[in-house]
């Protein structure tokens, strides 16, 4: 069975800090995905990497796809309130999504 | 931008009665999928579907769930007899192939009295 693990579970920092969330697996995935959603919404894609060892950013976003296409991080810089939701992954599996539980980021003012 | 489009946002049902989500996945994706997510937790696969069968459906999936591409347009997810325990969002999501991104619905919550 794919799993894929969230850290950590929760996070609360204060405005201008940044911050890592990670999603670990034993698994390989063919692409991962990272989501944001709000409450009541559905998930909202950020992004996916597909190549190991890839990294993309999205303003202060920094997300890295692990060398063995395993695991994968964001990155926040100089985090914001209007970071604040939950952070989802995703890893591709043949017809279906694997999902981490999720990292719920609180940023106070 | 395409987008996936669930109705309704919200829908109340008694218990026993059956319940019909509806989704527009977006035109030119292959892929169609079912997930919910019961408040609090997380995201739940409940079935895919591609060229017009399921191709994969978890244990949450019984047989008192249903799906159909009835006009090659909409992709609708039955419950025939709903149960208090099936009360969460569901979200619906598509994707143009394998390994390339899901796009989500915005979701339909159903509540079950």
């Amino acid at each position: 069975t794919q799993l894929l693990e969230q850290s950590p579970q929760f996070l609360s920092i204060q405005e201008g800090e940044n911050l890592t969330v990670y999603c670990n697996s034993s698994s390989v995935f063919s692409s991962l995905q990272w989501y944001r959603q709000e409450p009541g919404e559905g998930p909202v894609l950020l992004v996916t990497v597909v190549t190991g060892g890839e990294v993309k950013k999205l303003k202060r976003l920094t997300f890295q796809f692990g060398d063995a296409r395993k695991d994968s991080s964001l990155h926040i810089t100089a985090a914001q309130p209007g970071d604040t939701g939950l952070y989802l992954c995703a890893g591709g599996s043949n017809y279906q999504l694997i999902w981490g539980a999720g990292t719920k980021l609180i940023i106070k003012p | 931008e395409p987008e996936v489009t669930q109705t309704p946002s919200h829908q109340v049902t008694q218990m026993g009665q059956e319940v019909i989500l509806r989704c527009v996945p977006i035109s030119n994706h292959l892929y169609f999928y079912w997930y919910r997510q019961i408040l609090g937790q997380k995201v739940e696969f409940l079935v895919s579907f591609y060229n017009n069968e399921i191709s994969e459906k978890s244990e949450i999936f019984d047989d008192q769930f249903s799906v159909e591409r009835p006009d090659g347009s909409n992709f609708t997810l039955k419950i025939r007899s709903t149960k208090l325990e099936d009360s969460a969002m569901y979200f619906c999501a598509s994707r143009a192939g394998q390994g390339t991104e899901a796009f989500f619905g915005q979701g339909t919550r159903l509540t079950v009295v």
